[in-house]
């Protein structure tokens, strides 16, 4: 079964730097996601990405965060000066189109960052 | 009170017994989804109902969608120790196709 693949598993970082979290979303996919899960906590929508272009963003995604799909297979999540609140399960997700038509999203097993 | 609310928090029961979970919800949906997560793990995703169905089957599972009460139910039959994760109601909003919206979960933990 095709699946959402997501690198790296953990990540620890300093505080102030930039992280880059990488995704390949299933292959005929167009629509992309970010979602993250602080510990404990409710899973929390970050962006949604369709057509190169962000369909729409959470108040989370603040200017330090920045998503792009360089090619055709992946989709990253950048943070620019990671901040102690970031730490972080972040979630990439795909759909085959958009989810008002009733179509599931796929989630990869997420990608655990440590901000110290 | 948040958009997907699941009840109760926690719930343990015995293998082979059936587990109920409840989701509310405030506003409109275009459907609403279950998924499982186990610890520390990814969110599977169990079953899609959309908001002109009542009921549907998948497995063990079964889900109901009461939108006149904006409430849904998430039924496992015959529960397995293997069952024991926590479990996510999301919504899609009516007029918010890009997104899901989760409530914050319950853990089932279901004892051999």
């Amino acid at each position: 079964e095709p699946e959402v693949t997501q690198t790296p598993s953990h990540q620890v970082t300093q505080m102030g730097q930039e992280v880059i979290l990488r995704c390949v979303p299933i292959s005929n996919h167009l629509y992309f996601y970010w979602y993250r899960q602080i510990l404990g906590q409710k899973v929390e929508f970050l962006v949604s990405f369709y057509n190169n272009e962000i369909s729409e963003k959470s108040e989370i995604f603040d200017d330090q965060f920045s998503v792009e799909r360089p090619d055709g297979s992946n989709f990253t999540l950048k943070i620019r000066s990671t901040k102690l609140e970031d730490s972080a399960m972040y979630f990439c997700a795909s759909s085959a189109a958009h989810l008002g038509v009733g179509n599931t999203i796929y989630f990869g097993e997420g990608s655990w960052l440590t901000v110290v | 009170s948040q958009q997907g609310e699941e009840d109760p928090q926690a719930l343990s029961i015995q293998e082979g017994e059936n587990a109920t979970m409840n989701c509310s919800y405030k506003t409109s949906i275009n459907n609403l989804q279950w998924y499982r997560q186990n610890s520390g793990r990814g969110l599977v995703h169990l079953i899609l109902i959309r908001s002109n169905e009542r009921e549907k089957h998948s497995g063990r599972l079964r889900v109901t969608l009461d939108t006149s009460k904006k409430s849904s139910s998430l039924l496992i039959t015959a529960s397995r120790a293997a069952d024991t994760a926590s479990y996510f109601c999301a919504t899609v909003l009516t007029g918010a196709n890009s997104k899901l919206t989760f409530g914050k979960g319950i853990t089932l933990s279901v004892r051999p």
